[in-house]
């Protein structure tokens, strides 16, 4: 079946420093690939989402990468900050009709 | 503009009850999902529902049932409740195809 796993489950950073968060999919129909931030006790945002079709997207001090061979994608976040904290999932859908996310990262960073 | 939003907040019910969740999706929406996030885990997919029909279901049992309304609001209903029911229950609404979710603050469940 569809399954999404996700590396690290933790993951502690220096303030300014760089995160990466990888994923891995094995539903070769997958085709779209959010990713979210969820701080505690809240909702999940989205953060960013990458489609089949592209490699790498960025926005501000996120950027996802995704290698559809291999069936792996990337979160980046560059020059973290405090308030990055949280935990971090990513997910794959087959189509708007199923979303299975990994079981995330809770992202520290120290100030 | 409201976004999407669920009631009750929380919720405590015993063993072998039943329950009954509510999400009004954000302005515009016509599609909801639901997902089960137990705690330290990622959103588990329950099932979706777009033009009041169930689109696609995850891997629970009937014991988890769900209704849209012609207003595009919805309900997940849980049978026969066990303590593994215990979770925060999400739903996210979405337009159509669309890929992109909306979550709503979710309802907690405790069941005991």
């Amino acid at each position: 079946g569809e399954n999404v796993e996700q590396h690290p489950s933790t993951l502690s950073v220096q303030e300014g420093d760089s995160a990466v968060i990888k994923c891995t999919y094995s539903d070769s129909a997958s085709n779209y690939f959010p990713w979210y931030k969820q701080e505690l006790g809240k909702r999940p945002q989205l953060i960013i989402d990458i489609r089949s079709n592209v490699g790498e997207k960025k926005d501000q001090r996120i950027a996802v990468t995704l290698n559809k061979t291999a069936k792996h994608f990337s979160l980046h976040i560059t020059e973290t900050q405090p308030e990055d904290s949280a935990v971090y999932f990513c997910a794959g859908d087959t189509g708007g009709f199923k979303t299975i996310f990994g079981a995330g990262t809770r992202l520290f960073v120290k100030a | 503009d409201a976004g999407v939003t669920q009631s009750p907040t929380h919720l405590i019910k015993t063993r072998g009850q039943q329950v009954t969740l509510r999400c009004s999706p954000k302005s515009g929406h016509d599609t909801v999902s639901w997902y089960q996030q137990a705690l330290g885990q990622g959103p588990q997919f329950i099932f979706q529902y777009y033009e009041e029909e169930e689109r696609q279901r995850g891997n629970f049992p009937d014991r988890f049932s769900g209704h849209q309304f012609p207003n595009y609001s919805s309900e997940l209903n849980v049978n026969a409740l066990l303590l593994g029911d215990s979770a925060l229950y999400l739903c996210a609404s979405s337009f159509g195809r669309s890929y992109e979710q909306y979550f709503g603050p979710g309802t907690r469940l405790t069941v005991t």
